[in-house]
């Protein structure tokens, strides 16, 4: 099993739209997740933090479920800028701070 | 704040030369790193660095790749010899540290091609 698996892409919606990722860690003892954003051919950049409760930035909102080892990320209200690939980022962080990342889910919003 | 700076931003080599990157991360952050990421996949890390000391090297092909930061600041990853299949942007990535919530900041990349 990967460390870190994303749902397969790419995801094509209209504009407008609410769009889902899940994200899967194996490893029971990772303590942060991130979600990064990725635009073509430019490094990644933090998009949000994902905290144990859940947490909102406008649009974005961010989930984590500790039991079943999954996080999500939901875009409501999709903008064509939203266009990019998304990716999960798992951190061990009381080892080694060991950032691993998933393969991303390419988003495209359809205008 | 300055970001983290990368040289070169291309390069363009044939397979069994041999080539450096170049990595400036952002003042005072001791952790840095060094990721690949070929053509639609996530960043994989090559080997992470806490000030001048490696911490994580496991996934470096130690026989053709290695990485230095000698004074804990600046860093150089080196192949040598290089092969196709190291056709990857080479993303180096530094963090303040002691901290699982700080931001991992990336330089641009540098996109090597062996051809």
């Amino acid at each position: 099993r990967k460390e870190v698996e994303q749902d397969p892409g790419p995801f094509n919606v209209p504009e407008g739209a609410t769009v889902a990722f899940n994200c899967t860690y194996s490893n029971s003892a990772s303590q942060s997740f991130f979600w990064y954003r990725q635009d073509c051919r430019k490094e990644p950049k933090l998009l949000m933090s994902v905290y144990s409760s859940g947490n909102e930035d406008g649009r974005f909102t961010a989930q984590l479920n500790r039991a079943s080892q999954y996080i999500s990320l939901l875009i409501r209200d999709s903008k064509l800028s939203d266009s990019a690939t998304y990716l999960c980022v798992v951190d061990d962080y009381f080892g080694n701070e060991k950032l691993t990342f998933g393969t991303g889910t390419r988003l495209t919003i359809i205008p | 704040e300055a970001g983290v700076a990368q040289s070169p931003r291309y390069k363009i080599i044939e397979k069994r030369q041999s080539v450096a990157f170049w990595c400036n991360p952002i003042s005072g952050h001791a952790t840095l790193y060094w990721y690949q990421q070929i053509l639609g996949q996530g960043p994989k890390l090559l080997i992470q660095f806490q000030n001048n000391g490696v911490v994580d090297d496991s996934q470096l092909p130690k026989d053709r790749f290695s990485a230095e930061r000698l004074k804990g600041v600046d860093s150089t990853l080196k192949i040598q010899p290089a092969k196709l299949e190291d056709s990857a942007v080479y993303l180096c990535a530094s963090r303040a540290g002691g901290d699982g919530a700080n931001v991992l900041t990336f330089g641009a990349g540098s996109r090597l091609t062996v051809l």
